[in-house]
C-alpha cells in the first residue's frame, strides 16, 4: 500500500530564513509526486510536481528514491508563503488518483 | 471559468438527517474526485469517478457514503443517516483524467469545499 508522511505538522520560521518541507513516501512502483498548496481563504491547488523539475514561487523539490523522499525547499522564505502545504502521491497504475500527506503549515514570521 | 463548484460552502445538521453534498466539475473534465478532510486523518480520497463511471470506492467509508455522476457535469456525495463523526470538510476535484497526454492533464483543480457539521 502507498502512504505519505509529512513529519512535521507546523513549521515556524523568520522572513529570509530557509524553508525545507519533508515529505517521506512508501510504494513498491514508479511514483509521481507532487506539493499542493492551499493559502488562507483559497483552494487547494498544486504548487508543483517532481516531473517537471521546475521551480515555482521560488520553492524546488527533488525526487530522492533512495531516501523515498520529496523535500519542499526555499532559500529565503517570504510572508505570502504562509499558509498549508500537502504532499501527495500519484500511483502509476490507477489513473489519477492522489494519495496525501497529512500536511504542513507553514508560517513564515516578519 | 468559475472552477469546480461545490455546494452548499455550509451544512449544519441533525445526526440521522440525510445529507446531499454537490458538485460541478471543470467542463470537459473527465476525472473527479471527492475527499474528506478532517484534523485527525487529513485528506481522504473517498471516491473517484472516469468519464462517469465510479473507479474507485475503497475510500467510502461505510454504506451510509454513497456518489453518483448521472452526468458529465454534476456529482452527488450523500450521507444517510448522517453522525457527528461525518463532520468534516468534503472536497470535490476534477481533471482531464487519463489517457490524456501533455503535461497537466493529471493536475487535480479542486472546489472550495463544504463544510458539513453534524450535531
Amino acid at each position: 500500500a502507498q502512504r505519505v508522511t509529512q513529519p512535521e505538522k507546523l513549521l515556524s520560521v523568520f522572513k529570509g530564513a530557509p524553508v525545507e518541507l519533508k515529505c517521506n513516501y512508501s510504494y513498491s512502483g514508479s511514483p509521481e509526486l507532487f506539493w499542493y498548496v492551499q493559502y488562507s481563504r483559497q483552494r487547494l491547488q498544486l504548487l508543483l510536481r517532481h516531473i517537471s523539475r521546475e521551480s515555482i514561487k521560488g520553492f524546488t523539490a527533488d525526487l530522492n528514491k533512495g531516501e523515498t523522499s520529496f523535500h519542499l525547499k526555499k532559500p529565503f522564505a517570504q510572508e505570502e508563503d504562509s499558509a498549508m502545504y500537502y504532499c501527495a502521491l500519484m500511483r502509476g497504475n490507477a489513473g489519477n488518483m492522489l494519495t496525501f500527506g497529512g500536511g504542513t503549515r507553514l508560517m513564515v514570521k516578519p | 471559468d468559475a472552477g469546480v463548484i461545490q455546494s452548499p460552502r455550509h451544512e449544519v445538521t441533525e445526526m440521522g438527517q440525510e445529507v446531499t453534498l454537490r458538485c460541478k466539475p471543470i467542463s470537459g473534465h473527465n476525472s473527479l474526485f471527492w475527499y474528506r478532510q478532517t484534523m485527525m486523518r487529513g485528506l481522504e480520497l473517498l471516491i473517484y469517478f472516469n468519464n462517469n463511471v465510479p473507479i474507485d470506492d475503497s475510500g467510502m467509508p461505510e454504506d451510509r457514503f454513497s456518489a453518483k455522476m448521472p452526468n458529465a457535469s454534476f456529482s452527488t456525495l450523500k450521507i444517510q443517516p448522517s453522525e457527528p463523526r461525518d463532520s468534516a470538510v468534503y472536497f470535490c476535484a476534477s481533471s482531464l483524467g487519463p489517457g490524456e497526454s501533455g503535461v497537466g492533464t493529471d493536475t487535480q483543480y479542486f472546489g472550495p469545499g463544504t463544510r458539513l457539521t453534524v450535531l
